[in-house]
């Protein structure tokens, strides 16, 4: 098993410009989540979907983020445009079912926004 | 909201000895918790769940819950220098919930 796949591992951007995280979840996981973590806030949920669908989008800092599920085994996070203060590491989890135990992680995206 | 605290630390402890790591949660209604660790630069692995009252032995790793102080402790006996990361404690709620984080407590072992 390969794991959670994420994409870029380092990404260093312009402010103003679109940025694109990607993850690809364990095969036969169906949850995922998008988190952020920062040396002051910690790890913060964004955004998490069940069986591709969206269920609960409230840490999504601002209408700048989105993100999609298209299918059961890709996932983007969207920032447009980017800001300084989106500098983070964006890590992507998957687990079995949403009533399980524990996350397996992605290795995360180190966003750089200057 | 749900809080999670942990102290930041660092907790630094020589090669051997027991290194005692602390949480503590908000929310009652918390039934699963769950011990992570990550290294520098790292991303977060799960080491450790608990969901009764008391004690759970893994190898070097003790996980303690005390459900009725909101409080979940982890024990690393005979630590070691490559035990040294942060330890992040995460607490869920009962059905299709999501984890709740702490901020992590770093923990240094020296040789």
């Amino acid at each position: 098993d390969a794991g959670v796949i994420q994409s870029p591992r380092h990404e260093v951007t312009e402010m103003g410009q679109e940025v694109t995280l990607r993850c690809k979840p364990i095969s036969g996981h169906n949850s995922l989540f998008w988190y952020r973590q920062t040396m002051m806030r910690g790890l913060e949920l964004l955004i998490y979907f069940n069986n591709n669908v969206p269920i609960d989008d409230s840490g999504m800092p601002e209408d700048r983020f989105s993100a999609k599920m298209p299918n059961a085994s890709f996932s983007t996070l969207k920032i447009q445009p980017s800001e300084p203060r989106d500098s983070a590491v964006y890590f992507c989890a998957s687990t079995i079912y949403l009533g399980g135990s524990g996350y397996t992680f992605g290795s995360g995206t180190r966003l750089t926004v200057v | 909201q749900k809080e999670v605290e942990q102290n930041s630390g660092p907790l630094s402890v020589p090669e051997g000895a027991i290194a005692s790591l602390n949480c503590t949660y908000s929310d009652r209604g918390s039934q699963s918790f769950f011990w992570y660790r990550q290294y520098s630069g790292k991303s977060p692995e799960l080491i450790m769940s608990i969901y009764s009252n008391g004690d759970k032995e893994d190898g070097r790793f003790t996980a303690q819950l005390n459900k009725a102080s909101q409080y979940v402790s982890l024990l690393i006996r005979d630590s070691q220098p490559s035990d040294s990361a942060t330890y992040l404690c995460a607490v869920k709620d009962s059905g299709y919930s999501t984890l709740t984080f702490g901020k992590g407590t770093m923990l240094l072992v020296s040789p």
